[in-house]
């Protein structure tokens, strides 16, 4: 089963900041955090990862709580084509080597 | 191109059938996967190569479905005497050897109907 839980489905205007939560309450202190995405029709594309601080890339930011128990993955300026379904996943990769999708936040953005 | 390429992209077959699915990887990734996924549902997992080694299979492949990597490049899915509940969309994806945290690559896909 998923470790994880997002909302079912969030909106955010365009050009506004997308801030999709994630909360993984029993996250041991070998899994990472790793946000992929799902746009329609298409294969799920991977985002970001943490651990335990926060991290940047050109995609996003993902903000991880001091207690490792939630994060946040943010969108800074978001625009129509960051329309998808977000999947939030706890891992550890020096472990596990499949990836066990929940069923992710659908994000739409709003014109 | 260099990502993950998956044949056919659409399969319409009637039920009974067999089918096949291929998947490329990622030229210098030695591990492949292959997930499902059907209508709302996030993908899940069916089974992982590394090399040509099939190494975890889930119990959601059944005795009808096969996963080969021959060469330890390209991968096949068979599906035999296909069943209206095997239409779905069948994922592939692939990763570099362990090290650092990894991510896996996902192809397009291979969208599967049973008629």
């Amino acid at each position: 089963d998923a470790k994880t839980t997002q909302p079912t489905s969030m909106d955010c205007a365009e050009g506004r900041a997308a801030n999709l939560p994630c909360n993984h309450s029993t996250i041991s202190g070998n899994e990472y955090v790793y946000w992929y995405r799902q746009i329609h029709s298409q294969g799920p594309q991977y985002i970001i990862h943490g651990l335990k601080n926060n991290e940047t890339n050109e995609m996003a930011s993902l903000i991880i709580t001091e207690d490792r128990k939630s994060s946040t993955l943010i969108l800074p300026h978001a625009t129509l084509r960051d329309t998808a379904v977000y999947y939030c996943i706890v891992r550890d990769s020096n472990r596990d080597d499949k990836i066990i999708f929940g069923k992710g936040t659908r994000l739409h953005i709003l014109p | 191109d260099t990502g993950v390429s998956q044949n056919p992209r659409h399969k319409i077959t009637k039920r009974g059938q067999n089918v096949t699915f291929r998947c490329d990887p990622i030229s210098e990734h030695n591990r492949l996967y292959w997930y499902r996924q059907t209508l709302g549902q996030g993908p899940e997992f069916l089974t992982y190569f590394q090399n040509e080694a099939q190494l975890e299979k889930s119990r959601l492949l059944s005795d009808r479905f096969s996963a080969e990597r021959p060469k330890g490049s390209f991968s096949t899915l068979e599906i035999q005497r296909t069943e209206q509940g095997d239409s779905a969309m069948y994922l592939c994806a692939s990763s570099p050897p362990r090290g650092t945290p990894y991510e896996q690559y996902f192809g397009p896909g291979t969208r599967l109907t049973v008629t």
